[in-house]
């Protein structure tokens, strides 16, 4: 029983540069969220998934989008990746997108953008 | 616009010392409060919560405390231990409508042997 699993770890990518972040839950749980960290501003949700098929913009949603492949499987991508997207990337899931439910994140993928 | 607010971005207690990490919030629409606690390199993992109908909430050496007039939440560790040297993250849930949670800037807990 893995949790909640990202890759990649580490990206180091060039401006303008394109990349997927990749996210998996093995815990039959309904909702995924992607979030960033930064420091001195905590996590900030970008995109979350309430059920497979839906996604919804969160707090920071600009510059990037999502899928939801699957029930298991949510996806991150920039298009076009700027300085201003160097952070930690979280994924995590839940059984219900309220915030009483408990969410289970994954290791974070650290991404650099020069 | 920092809705929920860690001012203590680091605190240093002695091992087997009471740590009390504090947390303000500014939206009175908020239900329900979680502390997530995080190592380095690894994702956040659940701590304790409470809801707001509640002032107190106690697990094992965790206690949050809820003061809703002063819009204020603490976590009191008691005892310190080297293991609870970690990022502390508070979190807050809107209500019907906005249940997305809202994380503070976290604030980093040392405990010194």
């Amino acid at each position: 029983n893995a949790g909640v699993t990202q890759t990649p770890k580490f990206q180091v990518l060039k401006t303008g540069q394109s990349m997927t972040l990749q996210c998996a839950q093995d815990m039959n749980h309904n909702s995924m969220y992607w979030y960033r960290q930064d420091p001195g501003m905590g996590l900030r949700l970008i995109y979350y998934s309430a059920s497979e098929g839906t996604t919804d913009k969160g707090e920071v949603p600009n510059g990037y989008n999502v899928s939801r492949l699957n029930k298991r499987e949510f996806s991150l991508r920039l298009e076009s990746a700027a300085p201003s997207q160097t952070s930690v990337y979280f994924c995590a899931s839940s059984f219900r997108t309220s915030g009483s439910d408990t969410q289970y994140f994954g290791p974070g993928t650290r991404l650099t953008v020069l | 616009d920092q809705q929920v607010k860690q001012n203590s971005p680091s605190l240093s207690v002695q091992e087997g010392r009471i740590s009390i990490l504090n947390c303000d919030y500014t939206n009175s629409m908020f239900d329900y409060f979680l502390w997530y606690k995080k190592y380095p390199a690894e994702g956040p993992t659940f701590l304790i919560s409470i809801s707001s109908i509640k002032d107190k909430n106690e697990d094992g050496r965790f206690t949050v405390f809820l003061n809703k007039s002063a819009k204020h939440l603490s976590l009191h560790i008691v005892p310190s231990q080297p293991g609870d040297s970690a990022v502390y993250f508070c979190a807050a849930r809107g209500d019907f409508g906005n249940e997305k949670l809202t994380f503070g800037t976290g604030t980093r807990l040392t405990i010194i042997p």
